[in-house]
């Protein structure tokens, strides 16, 4: 299986703050690479696909990069409701695997 | 208003089974490739299984294989999760999910429901 390995796994940010949060993965996947952000006891929300492909009704300020094997997420100016934990997810083969997460704190 | 409802989850002892299901609603189910994702209580994501859009083609991940079961109801806007001997790792929150395209298996994961508790313990 092709291993996800997001880093950091904590981040402190304050409101206003660019953040970029990074993901590799063990081998190439091209652009196979989905962004989910996840907040406590809710399901998670699809941000970015294909790498860079903003999902419908995200706002502008978050962003994707990158492709085989290093991907970045990148948000430009953090707004409260920002601050969750942040997944990476292969969709090149299964098992379809995702990152550890990176959990988003307040400063 | 796109929705996926999912139900059957509870408590149940080692070796046993359950059956969850998810109901789809707002959009053309029959369209699109569904999938079981699963979270251990304060775990990540684990992709469970994943069924084509008309039913024939599934896949599943090596932890489930031959435990597991999804299949759907394209009559019924329903999917479902048959588990059979159950183990305590499969102890986690269990969402259904819909595929972002139609037809394709793409692994991208759009829409998701609300989750169902599954406990494995004696």
């Amino acid at each position: 299986d092709i291993q996800m390995t997001q880093s950091p796994s904590s981040l402190s940010a304050s409101v206003g703050d660019r953040v970029t949060i990074t993901c590799r993965a063990s081998q190439s996947i091209s652009s196979s690479l989905n962004w989910y952000q996840q907040k406590p006891g809710k399901a998670p929300d699809l941000l970015i696909y294909d790498a860079s492909s903003l999902h419908s009704g995200v706002p502008p300020r978050f962003s994707g990069g990158g492709s085989g094997t290093d991907f970045t997420l990148t948000i430009s100016s953090l707004q409260p409701e920002d601050f969750a934990t942040y997944y990476c997810q292969q969709s090149y083969s299964t098992a379809f695997t995702f990152g550890r997460g990176t959990k988003l704190e307040i400063k | 208003q796109v929705q996926l409802v999912e139900s059957g989850g509870g408590v149940v002892q080692p070796g046993r089974s359950l059956r969850l299901s998810c109901a789809a609603s707002g959009f053309s189910f029959s369209n699109y490739a569904m999938y079981w994702v699963r979270q251990a209580p304060g775990k990540g994501q684990e992709w469970v299984a994943v069924i084509s859009y008309d039913g024939r083609n599934t896949y599943y991940a090596d932890s489930v294989k031959g435990r597991l079961t999804i299949s759907r109801d394209n009559s019924k806007n329903t999917l479902y999760l048959q588990m059979n001997s159950l183990r305590a790792e499969d102890t986690a929150v269990y969402y259904c999910a819909r595929d972002r395209q139609i037809i394709t298996i793409g692994a991208t994961f759009d829409i998701w429901g609300q989750g169902t508790m599954v406990t494995v313990s004696s």
